[in-house]
């Protein structure tokens, strides 16, 4: 089965603080994929990141981090010195090879001035 | 690149009416297109998968004869709600993809739904 575990319902971090988003995904398949999408408030989902089941190379993107973990099926997602206008609703996902996506329930990050 | 547009944004119809939404993306040719429901506060749920000029893949418990979809090209993507009933009232989100398995998919800014 397929399954994506996004345990924290809802985040408020003050700002310039760092934040880290979990993500632990269930799949059986030895070839899958990992995402991280963006939901601000006008309801338009934003890509953020793609990540292979064959790379665990972790991943810097400015303020944006990503430590992928196999042996913990982790995907956890790190916004550094946090901002107001990172406040969102974050998805984690997973995709398979027939291009089918599993998304967590999200994570609602709230970044307070 | 890789932007998807949604139409309408928004639309309120009355109860038993269909309304159609249009899905394209804009700059690129996606092989398949997703289709979305999400309610509020809650996560995305897949409805349908369509690759273009073959029937829609639809998701369990997803009425195909209430939720038509048709692929017509690689850059258009249109959900047919028919007969709709408050029940439909949602946030429909359309995703675009370069390839069949594993690329990322590009979503829409997504339509809001409000059958009265």
């Amino acid at each position: 089965a397929q399954k994506v575990t996004q345990a924290q319902t809802e985040i408020s971090v003050v700002e310039k603080e760092d934040v880290t988003l979990d993500c632990v995904y269930e799949t059986r398949d030895t070839t899958y994929y990992l995402f991280w999408y963006k939901q601000p408030p006008s309801g338009e989902l934003v890509f953020l990141i793609r990540r292979n089941s064959f790379d665990e190379q972790n991943e810097i993107s400015g303020r944006y981090s990503w430590n992928f973990q196999k042996s913990t099926s982790s995907f956890n997602f790190t916004i550094t010195a946090s901002q107001v206008v990172d406040s969102a609703v974050y998805f984690c996902a997973l995709g398979n090879t027939g291009n089918q996506f599993y998304f967590g329930t999200g994570t609602s990050l709230t970044v307070i001035p | 690149g890789a932007v998807v547009s949604q139409h309408p944004s928004r639309v309120i119809c009355k109860s038993g009416t269909s309304v159609k939404i249009e899905c394209r993306s804009l700059d690129f040719q996606a092989t398949t297109m997703f289709w979305y429901r999400q309610f509020p506060k809650q996560s995305l749920m897949l409805m349908a998968t369509s690759n273009e000029g073959s029937k829609a893949t639809y998701e369990q418990g997803v009425e195909k004869d209430k939720f038509l979809i048709n692929h017509a090209s690689l850059t258009l993507s249109t959900l047919t709600v028919t007969s709709a009933h408050p029940e439909d009232s949602s946030f429909y989100i359309c995703s675009a993809s370069f390839s069949n398995g594993g690329y990322e998919q590009y979503f829409g800014p997504g339509t809001r739904l409000t059958v009265t």
